[in-house]
């Protein structure tokens, strides 16, 4: 269990540029989640994938924010034309899930961020 | 519908001394219940969860948390507090409803451990 890896760290970029975060969850795991983290806040839900499906977004993800998970495994996250509104720590977590129950007690298991800083 | 209220925003605790962290959920079905720990530029870090087991449930690092359902609460202690204990923790709920489920992250308190 290598844990999750996000890559970059850390991004630094001019406002209306475009960026992408890339996310290797832990292999084993079949959900994949993106969270926003601004400073102070806890993290907000962006959107999850189970296998190569994303399943569900949220209302924050504007058609600016686009993610992918091709083959069920590593994802992206892309900002189109940030924002100053966009800075924030993007966070990626993975764990085993499904549509039944017994998966609601699965914890899921976070990388270290990505924080992204717009000039 | 799922909700966790963490009761203080801000905890301060003297080193060696007993650490209290409060969470209260809200749930329909009966919910699993998470603490995760956040250093500064960090991700979150599993430190224990509930499940419908025991009701007294040990994690890493010395803290333990105590579910119980006629108070709904799911508080965090820690018998004697490390000044590396210092973060953010997050209580959140997880539970089965309408065919779904979802993490429910409460707001965060913030553990200052003084010296």
């Amino acid at each position: 269990d290598t844990g999750v890896s996000q890559d970059p760290r850390h991004k630094i970029t001019k406002r209306g540029q475009n960026v992408t975060f890339r996310c290797d969850p832990i292999s084993e795991h079949n959900r994949l989640y993106w969270y926003r983290q601004t400073l102070g806040q806890g993290p907000e839900f962006l959107t999850y994938f189970q296998n190569e499906a994303q399943l569900e977004k949220s209302r924050l993800l504007s058609d600016r924010f686009s993610a992918e998970r091709p083959k069920g495994s590593f994802s992206t996250l892309e900002i189109q034309r940030t924002e100053q509104g966009d800075s924030a720590m993007y966070l990626c977590a993975s764990s085993l899930g499904g549509q039944a129950p017994e998966f609601s007690n699965q914890p899921q298991h976070f990388g270290d961020g990505t924080r992204l800083s717009i000039l | 519908a799922q909700s966790v209220t963490q009761l203080d925003s801000h905890v301060s605790v003297s080193e060696g001394t007993p650490v209290l962290l409060r969470c209260n959920y809200s749930s329909s079905y009966s919910p699993s219940l998470f603490w995760y720990v956040q250093h500064p530029n960090k991700g979150l870090q599993l430190l224990l969860k509930y499940t419908s087991a025991a009701t007294l449930v040990k994690g890493i690092n010395g803290f333990e948390a105590e579910f119980k359902k006629s108070e709904t609460s799911f508080h965090l202690t820690k018998p004697s507090a490390h000044m590396s204990d210092a973060a953010e923790y997050f209580c959140v709920v997880s539970a089965w409803g309408s065919g779904t489920y979802k993490y429910i992250f409460g707001t965060g308190t913030r553990l200052k451990v003084l010296a």
